[in-house]
């Protein structure tokens, strides 16, 4: 069981607008800044937002987070099928003292 | 160019050890925390420990407390996962990552496979 919050799966068609969630606590996402990580199919995963809402140089601005309280958001528009991959999000916790993942979405692209 | 490369991976029975290695190159290693995170065969993502630049602070996930020893040798540029009392679920991918000065993970190696197996 993660600590974060995700639904397993989510799934849209070319062009779409998705949005993934991310559920914490206080003591990770209502205190600390979320990152989200994308992982290609047998490649290893990649910085794909910081600090909540921040884009890394080269990640298409289709890619967008949020955060309000404890819980993250990542929104994804005109959904493209390189899109399609597993979504984490992440965020530092104050009480384990060590960085907390979400269980990961799958996201396909129909 | 940012590259990190995870060595030192593979076949070992319940209760031994491993140790893995993580050598940097492209960027100053010695002014970044490092970390080890996992993902075991089908699984999500798993922090394992982190490291600052300087080895003063260090932390592990409780699942692997007492039992792993991250370490890093600035002058090498390299980082250590040391894995004692190995068991079967510590089975995974392991990746080695540098800590953004955000607090992220901006860069990730590509993985070696500790399998613990009898």
């Amino acid at each position: 069981q993660s600590v974060l919050s995700q639904p397993p799966a989510a799934s849209g068609t070319p062009g779409q607008r998705v949005t993934i969630s991310c559920s914490g606590r206080r003591s990770n996402i209502g205190s600390n800044s979320v990152q989200w990580y994308q992982q290609l199919p047998g490649t290893a995963p990649k910085l794909l937002i910081y600090t909540n809402n921040q884009r890394p140089s080269g990640v298409p601005d289709r890619f967008s987070g949020s955060k309000s309280g404890t819980s993250a958001s990542l929104a994804i528009s005109g959904l493209q099928s390189e899109d399609e991959a597993d979504y984490y999000c992440a965020a530092w916790d104050d009480s384990l003292n060590g960085r907390v993942f979400g269980g990961g979405t799958k996201l396909t692209v129909l | 160019e940012v590259q990190l490369v995870e060595s030192g991976g593979g076949l070992v029975k319940p209760g031994g050890s491993l140790r893995l290695s993580c050598v940097a190159s492209g960027f100053t290693f010695s002014s970044y925390n490092m970390n080890w995170v996992r993902q075991a065969p089908g699984k999500g993502l798993e922090w394992v420990s982190s490291t600052d630049s300087s080895s003063r602070s260090i932390y592990y996930a409780d699942s692997v407390k007492g039992r792993f020893t991250i370490s890093r040798d600035n002058a090498k540029n390299s980082l250590y996962l040391q894995m004692d009392s190995l068991r079967a679920e510590d089975t995974a991918v392991y990746y080695c990552a540098r800590e953004g000065v955000s607090q992220d993970f901006d860069y990730w190696g590509q993985g070696t496979l500790v399998t613990v197996s009898s």
